[in-house]
């Protein structure tokens, strides 16, 4: 089974702090994904790799950025927290850009 | 702007029936479809992948698939009181991109 591992369940931060969620998947996946969900709102992406070293913007990119230094490895930063970034946070992988997205446990952030 | 669109719902089935879920997408040439099931405070989990027209069925699940006709279901039977749920509807564009639908929440009555 794939596993897909994000390091916090819940966090709390304050604004303006810069905030690192990981993420790590053990199944040799070329992709990885970044998502936040909001109520309402639905699953909106906000970085994706294809590959070792690449990222590309999602829908929602503003205010983070990503590093992909190994293949199991997806970092989200924000870069300075701000309130409307609390949120859930979910991290996804798939083998291939055909096969279906494997979710991690989501970090729930909230932002003071 | 290529949309996957869902029934928000709530939908409300008996314990024991049929349940019924939809979903229809826009971009003609998608080639991959996905049925995820998200409980209240978890992350999705995928039940279904389907990537023909036709029925695939896994145990009490039966996703089918209309390209024709841009629609693809997923019918739950015997549905459980477990079985409550946003269920979302995961579409895998010409680009491979994957567009989301927003979800629909199933309630199943005991």
């Amino acid at each position: 089974d794939v596993k897909v591992t994000q390091s916090s369940r819940y966090l709390v931060k304050r604004t303006g702090e810069k905030v690192f969620l990981e993420c790590v998947q053990d199944m040799d996946h070329e992709n990885m994904f970044w998502y936040r969900q909001d109520p309402g709102l639905g699953l909106r992406l906000i970085y994706f790799s294809y590959d070792v070293k690449m990222k590309e913007k999602g829908d929602i990119p503003e205010g983070y950025s990503v590093s992909r230094e190994k293949k199991e490895r997806f970092s989200l930063i924000l870069e300075s927290a701000s309130t409307n970034q609390t949120s859930m946070y979910l991290c996804a992988s798939s083998l291939r850009e055909d096969q279906p997205q494997h979710f991690g446990d989501g970090t729930r952030l909230s932002i003071l | 702007q290529k949309e996957v669109e869902q029934n928000s719902g709530p939908l409300s089935v008996p314990e024991g029936a049929i349940a019924s879920l939809n979903c229809t997408y826009s971009d003609r040439g998608s080639q991959s479809f996905f049925w995820y099931r998200q409980y209240s405070g978890k992350s999705p989990e995928l039940i279904m992948s389907i990537y023909s027209n036709g029925d695939k069925e896994d145990g009490r699940f039966t996703a089918q698939l209309n390209k024709a006709s841009q629609y693809v279901s997923l019918l739950i039977r015997d549905s459980q009181p477990s079985d409550s749920a946003t269920y979302l509807c995961a579409v895998g564009d010409s680009n491979y991109q994957l567009i989301w639908g927003a979800g629909t929440k199933l309630i199943i009555k005991p």
